[in-house]
């Protein structure tokens, strides 16, 4: 069974780091492109950020470049995401999610994992 | 940045009803649209694909037509189990982007 499971949520203080840990089981993890995406309270979807297959590339949305860093270990079928200078408006559910792809069809997030809630606050 | 934005954002609907939602991309994105449904409490489900593709084990009610900038999604007999949220995203561009949601309601 393809699966994802995040970790690593949690309640930190503005300016404060997390980790957040995502790991892939039922399918060869190194030969997917993964992503972060995000839901604050009540809110809808946003991507956060994506890395390629082997680390060679990253890109992020812009409210968090400079401050979130995206990793991934294939010998470890897991991926990452370092957040550092949160703020309260980071505040969200986490999800990770394997981006599927196809020169045809472009490319779709499928599947997703659980989520893990970070909230920033004092 | 791709601005995506759905339409309605909330919808009343009745069991075996016909239901249409549409999604409009700021610029065009050709095909590369996708569709989600998001249950309270969990994580979002594919259901289509590249604007028309339906996903594996996803009903067939279910289907998803457009290119361009404009696109909808149709569930053509509404089931108890269909009222949820459905988001568009395009994956034309980086950053992925997402329209707003739109809520199903039971009427």
């Amino acid at each position: 069974e393809v699966q994802l499971v995040e970790s690593g949520g949690g309640l930190v203080q503005p300016g404060g780091s997390l980790r957040l840990s995502c790991a892939a089981s039922g399918f060869t993890f190194s030969s997917y492109w993964m992503s972060w995406v995000r839901q604050a309270p009540g809110k809808g979807l946003e991507w956060v950020a994506n890395i390629k297959q082997d680390g060679s590339e990253k890109y992020y949305v812009d409210s968090v470049k400079g401050r979130f860093t995206i990793s991934r270990d294939n010998a470890k079928n897991s991926l990452y995401l370092q957040m550092n200078s949160l703020r309260a408006e980071d505040t969200a559910v986490y999800y990770c999610a394997r981006e599927n792809y196809d020169f045809w069809s472009g490319n779709w997030f499928d599947p997703w994992g659980q989520g893990t809630l970070v909230t920033v606050s004092s | 940045d791709i601005q995506m934005t759905q339409s309605p954002s909330s919808l009343s609907a009745s069991v075996g009803d016909r239901v249409t939602i549409t999604c409009r991309a700021s610029q065009s994105i050709s095909s590369y649209l996708n569709w989600y449904q998001q249950k309270p409490g969990k994580a979002p489900k594919l259901l289509i694909y590249a604007a028309s593709s339906l996903q594996s084990g996803v009903p067939s009610r279910f289907s998803g037509s457009g290119s361009g900038t404009d696109f909808t999604l149709t569930i053509s007999s509404l089931q108890p189990e269909d009222f949820a949220t459905y988001y568009c995203q395009q994956s034309y561009s980086t950053p992925r982007t997402f329209g707003q949601g739109t809520r199903l309601e039971i009427k």
